[in-house]
């Protein structure tokens, strides 16, 4: 069973960093690309980032809007997906997802998301 | 990149049909046969229900369907079950080797 479960999330407070983690099973996790997508309260999916896998080059790609605060990294031998966040701002409040990419640039399989809470 | 544009609520009687619109640009879901589409039910992850426009993952009921048209694509689902109601979201695939959601569908089974 394919199983993806995010860690790391809590209150932070503004200007400050948090690593999301993303631990994987049930499937051959340096096969696929994976992806972090985002939902503050209320609202919409927002795509983030996704990382490719070894066999693409292992390259990242970035959203816009978070292009110079985020760092997608993944570690192959403990199935584990990373997000690094820097200079968080309150806007940055949301539940992060983690999702496998699937065939295309779809997103086939989701973590429950981790809540972050930016705020003094 | 914008975010693709649903309408932001449709409703349905148990057994009829319905169809969820999602509208982009040439930039997206015009130029590539990458759209998705996504139900999501109150505090749940989100759920993959369509793939490159028109497929089913495994387990997705048939009721389900999408196509594309233009810089359109369309989610149809059949037969409306209580369970269906949820917030449907499209993505699409662009041209900045990005990925783009529609702002969400709110579907009422009446």
């Amino acid at each position: 069973e394919v199983q993806l479960v995010e860690s790391g999330g809590g209150l932070v407070q503004p200007g400050r960093s948090l690593r999301l983690s993303c631990t994987t099973s049930g499937f051959i996790f340096g096969d696929y690309a994976m992806s972090w997508v985002r939902q503050a309260p209320g609202k919409g999916l927002e795509w983030l980032s996704v990382i490719r896998s070894k066999g693409y080059g292992g390259t990242p790609e970035y959203a816009a809007s978070v292009k110079d605060r985020v760092t997608i990294s993944r570690d192959d031998s403990k199935s584990i997906a990373y997000l690094q966040m820097y200079s968080l701002k309150t806007e940055d409040t949301a539940v992060y997802y983690c999702a496998r990419r699937g065939r295309g640039w779809d997103f086939d399989y989701w973590g429950q998301g981790t809540l972050v809470t930016v705020s003094s | 990149q914008s975010a693709l544009t649903q309408p932001a609520s449709v409703s349905g009687s148990p057994g009829q049909s319905i169809t969820i619109s999602c509208s982009g640009t040439s930039s997206d879901i015009g130029d590539y046969n990458y759209v998705s589409w996504y139900r999501q039910h109150p505090g749940k992850a989100p759920k993959l229900i369509i793939y490159e426009v028109t497929n089913r993952p495994s387990g997705v009921s048939h009721r389900f369907s999408g196509s594309k048209s233009g810089n359109t694509a369309s989610l149809t689902i059949s037969g409306l079950q209580a369970e269906d109601e949820a917030v449907y979201y499209c993505s699409s695939y662009t041209s900045s080797i990005s990925v783009v959601f529609g702002g969400g569908t709110n579907l009422t089974v009446l």
